[in-house]
């Protein structure tokens, strides 16, 4: 079955910098591929969603690129700030159109003002 | 859009005690997923439905744990006897599934204690 994994597992940057997180996925066929952010406390909130037709996406201060030979996709934050600090999960859609996704471990983003 | 509702918010009981959550997902969203979030595992899918069935239940940890969807807008989770490793936040997430994977929404979450 697919396999997300996600790095690094907490990232620490400077109020202005950029913050990367990376996830590898092992099936091939999976096609679809979230972004959550998830604040002490709240529920997970999609962020960015990218589809494997795309190569990359950007929304604002948040970008997404997918690597479809590697089997790997990136979130890119730029300016980051103090509110940016957060969980950030990465997920991939299984194969077939059932709507399941498989989660990666999570990175714990702190943001330092 | 009032978005996917749990409740409750927070359960507090003790060990033995059936525990029951419930879920609202979003009007017109045919899938429903459970999820079970701790600081050691992460987040762990439970169950899933598709048009109210069960399609995936491999995530249940045991038969102490039962899911169901009698109809398009409601799922329950037990946990029959429940037991002090229980203690998660279980989240409820939906989302439309339709010739092409979308995202999911999740609810707000019931954090849930047993002594």
């Amino acid at each position: 079955g697919e396999n997300v994994e996600q790095h690094p597992s907490t990232l620490s940057v400077q109020e202005g910098d950029s913050a990367v997180i990376k996830c590898t996925y092992s099936d091939s066929a999976s096609n679809y591929f979230p972004w959550y952010k998830q604040e002490l406390g709240k529920r997970p909130q999609l962020i960015i969603d990218i589809r494997s037709n795309v190569g990359e996406k950007k929304d604002q201060r948040i970008a997404v690129t997918l690597n479809k030979t590697a089997k790997h996709f990136s979130l890119h934050i730029t300016e980051t700030q103090p509110e940016d600090s957060a969980v950030y999960f990465c997920a991939a859609s299984t194969y077939g159109n059932t709507g399941k996704l498989i989660f990666g471990q999570g990175t714990t983003l702190q943001v330092k003002p | 859009d009032a978005g996917v509702i749990q409740s409750p918010r927070h359960e507090v009981t003790e060990m033995g005690q059936e525990v029951t959550l419930r879920c609202k997902p979003i009007s017109g969203h045919n899938s429903l997923f459970w999820y079970r979030q701790t600081m050691m595992r992460g987040l762990e899918l439970l169950i899933y439905f598709n048009n109210n069935v069960p399609i995936d239940d491999s995530g249940m940890p045991e038969d102490r744990f039962s899911a169901k969807m009698p109809n398009a807008s409601f799922s329950t989770l037990k946990i029959q006897p429940s037991e002090p490793r229980d203690s998660a936040v279980y989240f409820c997430a939906s989302s439309l599934v339709s010739g092409a994977n979308q995202p999911q929404h999740f609810g707000d979450g019931t954090r849930l204690s047993i002594l």
